[in-house]
C-alpha cells in the first residue's frame, strides 16, 4: 500500500464496552509498533511485532489491552472494558525491521464515554 | 529514568521568520535522534535521523543539530511557511532496550503556529 492505514479513524464507545482498532501497514514491514497518544502529549510505546510475535509488549498499561498480529502484516489491537482513561489517540507505525526508519499511520481517535 | 525534554512548549511566528525549537534528552543507550512533524489530526512524519556522530543534517529548510556530549538537539526552520504550522517532535531511540527493539521515546512537541 502506499502507506500505513488505520481503521477507524474515529471510535466513540461506553465505559466498559469492548473495541477494537485496526492497522494496515505498509507492504512488507516486518516491525510493526502501536503507540498512544494523550491530548497534548507525545506518543507512548505500546507494543512491538516483529513479524507475527510481540517481540516487545512492556509498553501495554495493563491486561485490558492486548494486540495480536496473526499473518504478519495486519494487526489488531484489542482494548477490553474500556475506561474513560483509554481515550486518545492510537497511532500504528511499520518499518522494514528493528531499525529503520518508523512511518505513522494517521491513527484512531478512541472516546471512550 | 529516560526522557525527552522539548521547549519551547508553544511558538507563534510571522511567515517567512525563522525559529528553533530545543530538545534534550536523557535517554540510555541512546542509537539515534529524530525530529518528527506532526499535522493536526494526522501521524508523525520523519524530517531528519542522525546517529551519535553527527552534528548537523538538513532536510530543505529545516536544519537538526545533535549534541551528544550534552545531550541537546535543536531543529531550526528557516524562512517559514504557513505550511509549517504544526506540532514538532522529538524522539530518541535507544538501542537494546529491552531487547532488540527500537524503542522510541517521545518529547511531548512544540506546537509552532505560522501566521501571515
Amino acid at each position: 500500500g502506499a502507506g500505513v492505514s488505520q481503521t477507524p479513524s474515529n471510535k466513540v464507545t461506553e465505559k466498559g464496552k469492548y473495541v477494537e482498532l485496526r492497522c494496515d501497514p505498509i507492504s512488507g514491514h516486518t516491525a510493526l509498533y502501536w503507540y498512544r497518544q494523550s491530548l497534548g502529549q507525545g506518543p507512548e510505546f505500546l507494543i512491538y511485532f516483529q513479524g507475527t510475535g510481540a517481540a516487545d509488549d512492556s509498553g501495554l498499561p495493563n491486561d485490558r489491552f492486548f494486540a495480536v498480529r496473526p499473518e504478519g502484516s495486519v494487526s489488531t489491537l484489542k482494548i477490553q472494558r474500556t475506561e474513560r482513561g483509554d481515550s486518545a489517540v492510537y497511532l500504528c507505525a511499520s518499518s522494514w525491521g528493528a531499525y529503520n526508519e518508523q512511518f505513522f499511520g494517521p491513527g484512531t481517535r478512541l472516546t471512550v464515554l | 529514568k529516560n526522557q525527552v525534554e522539548q521547549s519551547p512548549q508553544s511558538l507563534i511566528i510571522l511567515e517567512g521568520k525563522n525559529c528553533t525549537l530545543q530538545c534534550n534528552y536523557t535517554v540510555s543507550p541512546f542509537s539515534n535522534l529524530r525530529w518528527y512533524k506532526q499535522d493536526t489530526g494526522r501521524g508523525p512524519v520523519s524530517l531528519t535521523i542522525m546517529t551519535f556522530s553527527e552534528n548537523t543534517k538538513s532536510n530543505g529548510r529545516y536544519t537538526a543539530t545533535l549534541d551528544a556530549d550534552t545531550k541537546q538537539s535543536s531543529l531550526h526552520i528557516t524562512a517559514s511557511q504557513l505550511s509549517d504550522s504544526a506540532s514538532y517532535i522529538c524522539v530518541v531511540s535507544a538501542t537494546g532496550y529491552g531487547g532488540a527493539t527500537n524503542k522510541l521515546i517521545f518529547g511531548t512537541g512544540t506546537l509552532l503556529a505560522v501566521q501571515p
